[in-house]
């Protein structure tokens, strides 16, 4: 059984683009939330989608906005790119029923910003 | 305001020395918590996890953690450290009661393991 997967796995971007980030929950998993780790960081909530809607948002920027689809995959968008958006994306799942699974992580996506 | 602090940035054992992180949290209600371990270049994987019952949970790899609410603490021990243990680890806490709402990290306790 595949976990989270993420994709792309590495991404050069240069300041002022756009970039999508696309995430698979595990299977049996319909909520999905996108986390941002900086470099030495740990990492911190950007928002989290259930039934195609956005549940809770952390304290980032309207320039970071996601979706998700009927098979509970995901996108994180992000526009007009800082070089300060450099990080590695991480996709996490998790039933919405049985929590006590705990969330799953993806492998990430490393965004460099130049 | 709720936070995770892991005091310890960096922590060095010798292989087959034991080991403990330390990570203490401040939380208004009930928490989850959670210890996370990163290998470089990976996502996080899930050592183990605390909701209610014994305070002292089992975990993969040979890690357990002991939940002190006393101490708002949830220190990671394991008695003989491997040197593929090499890593990041993280402590995180969440609500008590479901899934709807954000996991908060804290910064981190990096571990080398000298042979």
């Amino acid at each position: 059984d595949a976990g989270v997967t993420q994709s792309p796995t590495h991404l050069i971007k240069t300041r002022g683009q756009q970039v999508t980030l696309r995430c698979s929950p595990k299977s049996g998993h319909d909520t999905v939330s996108w986390y941002q780790q900086a470099l030495g960081q740990g990492p911190q909530f950007i928002f989290q989608y259930y039934e195609e809607e956005e549940r809770q948002r952390g304290n980032f920027p309207d320039r970071f906005s996601g979706h998700q689809f009927p098979n509970y995959s995901s996108e994180l968008n992000v526009n007009a790119l800082l070089l300060g958006d450099s990080a590695l994306y991480l996709c996490a799942s998790t039933p919405s029923v049985g929590f006590n699974y705990g969330y799953t992580f993806g492998s990430g996506t490393r965004l460099t910003v130049v | 305001a709720q936070s995770v602090t892991q005091p310890d940035i960096h922590i060095t054992v010798s292989e087959g020395a034991s080991l403990e992180l330390r990570c203490n949290y401040s939380y208004g209600a009930t928490p989850y918590l959670f210890w996370y371990v990163q290998s470089p270049g990976q996502g996080l994987q899930l050592l183990l996890k605390y909701f209610s019952g014994d305070t002292l949970v089992q975990g993969i790899k040979g890690f357990e953690a002991e939940f002190k609410r006393s101490q708002s603490s949830f220190n990671l021990r394991k008695p003989s450290v491997h040197w593929s243990d090499a890593a990041e680890y993280f402590c995180a806490v969440g609500p008590y009661g479901g899934a709807t709402n954000k996991l908060i990290f804290g910064t981190g306790t990096l571990l080398a393991v000298q042979p």
